[in-house]
This record gives C-alpha cells, sequence and structure tokens, in this order.
C-alpha cells in the first residue's frame, strides 16, 4: 500500500539556521508533491507544490526539492523564524482526487 | 471572508447522539473534501465531491456517516450514532482542478468533536 515517511520527531532548530524536513514515500510514484502548514488547531494551509519533473521549487525563504529515484523530497526552510513553528505536513499525489497527507513533522525554532 | 468556513467550530456530544457538520467551501471551486484527523497524524480522507456528485467514500467509513452536497454549494457531514472512536478533527477542504491536473486543496479551520 502506499506510505508516507516524515521524520515523526520534533525537530528543533536556532533562529537564524536552515531546517530541513524530510519526506520519503514508497510503492506509488506521484505525478506532484505539496507541502502544507499546519499550525495547532487549524486546517492545513498550502505552501509549495512541486511537479515530478521539477528537481526544485522556490517561494521567498522555502525550498521543496524532489527526487523522484530516491522517492524523495525535501524541505527547506532558511533564516528560520520563530514564526516559523508549525507541523509541516507532506501530500505526495498521483493526480486523481485523492492526496494522501504524510504525518507531519513538528519544527520548533528557538529565539 | 473569501475563504473555508466550517461550522461549528467545537461540537461535544454524548455516546450514541447524531451530529451534523457544515462545510461552506470557497465559491468557485468545484470540488470539495472531508478529512478526518486524530492527535499526531496526517488528514485522513473520507469522501470527496465534484460539483453535487459524490465521486469517493473511503472504506474507513462506516455506515454511520454520511455527506451530502445539495446543488453543489455547500456540504454537511452527519455522524449518527456517535462513538468514542470518532472523537477526532473533520477537516473540510475545496479545490478547483488546474492545467496538468494539479489540485491545490484549501482547508477550512476545521470541526473538534468530542464524543463522552
Amino acid at each position: 500500500s502506499q506510505k508516507i515517511e516524515q521524520n515523526s520527531e520534533a525537530l528543533n532548530i536556532q533562529e537564524g539556521k536552515t531546517a530541513t524536513l524530510t519526506c520519503n514515500y514508497t510503492n506509488y510514484s506521484p505525478a506532484y508533491l505539496q507541502w502544507y502548514r499546519q499550525d495547532p488547531g487549524r486546517g492545513p494551509v498550502f505552501l509549495l507544490l512541486i511537479r515530478e519533473n521539477e528537481k526544485e521549487k522556490r517561494k521567498e525563504r522555502l525550498k521543496v526539492t524532489f527526487d523522484t529515484t530516491l522517492k524523495q523530497s525535501l524541505f527547506h526552510i532558511t533564516a528560520s523564524q520563530p514564526a516559523d513553528s508549525a507541523t509541516y505536513l507532506c501530500a505526495p499525489s498521483t493526480g486523481g482526487f485523492k492526496t494522501i497527507f504524510g504525518a507531519g513533522t513538528r519544527l520548533f525554532v528557538k529565539a | 471572508d473569501t475563504g473555508v468556513s466550517q461550522d461549528p467550530r467545537h461540537k461535544i456530544t454524548k455516546r450514541g447522539q447524531n451530529v451534523t457538520f457544515r462545510c461552506d467551501p470557497i465559491s468557485e471551486h468545484n470540488r470539495l473534501y472531508w478529512y478526518r484527523q486524530t492527535l499526531g497524524q496526517g488528514p485522513e480522507f473520507l469522501t470527496y465531491f465534484q460539483n453535487e456528485a459524490q465521486l469517493e467514500k473511503s472504506r474507513l467509513l462506516s455506515d454511520r456517516f454520511s455527506a451530502e452536497r445539495p446543488k453543489g454549494s455547500f456540504s454537511t457531514l452527519e455522524i449518527q450514532r456517535t462513538e468514542q472512536g470518532d472523537s477526532a478533527m473533520y477537516l473540510c477542504a475545496s479545490s478547483f482542478l488546474r492545467e496538468l491536473g494539479t489540485d491545490t486543496q484549501y482547508f477550512g479551520p476545521g470541526t473538534r468533536l468530542t464524543v463522552l
């Protein structure tokens, strides 16, 4: 069955450093992959989408990579700030209506 | 506010009671989704509408759950005879199918259900 793995342990980093979150998937070949941010008690918010034929995508301080050979996506936040503290969800999609979400990685940025 | 809205935000009920949640999607979106999320997990797909048609329902969804989207606008999710295991955050999302088949979903704030 399709499986998505994200770092189950929380990631703690110092303000100003780069946070790197990992998403691994197995048993399917997504056409694109999305990253969402979720704050406690709120719904997820879309951040970035990267297609299978793209290696890297950037948006302000965010960068996403997509390696279809390794079946992995990396999500980077440069110059991290305490306001970046949240749970980040990975969602690889085959292009149909059904999007499967990973369990997410909690990020804590210390001032 | 032009985002997805959900009502109520919180619901506490006793086991065995029926509950109904409402979702108002972004007006131009033709796709609507319901998800369930428990602590430490990602959103879990429940059901999906394209306009007013319910096209898919998760195998995890028991017969106690039913969803509607009359006239392709707002949607309701009803849970009959609630059980303690139904306690979770219920999320609604909407989207509009874009070019090249990508589907970015916009989520509402969720309804937190607690079954006592």
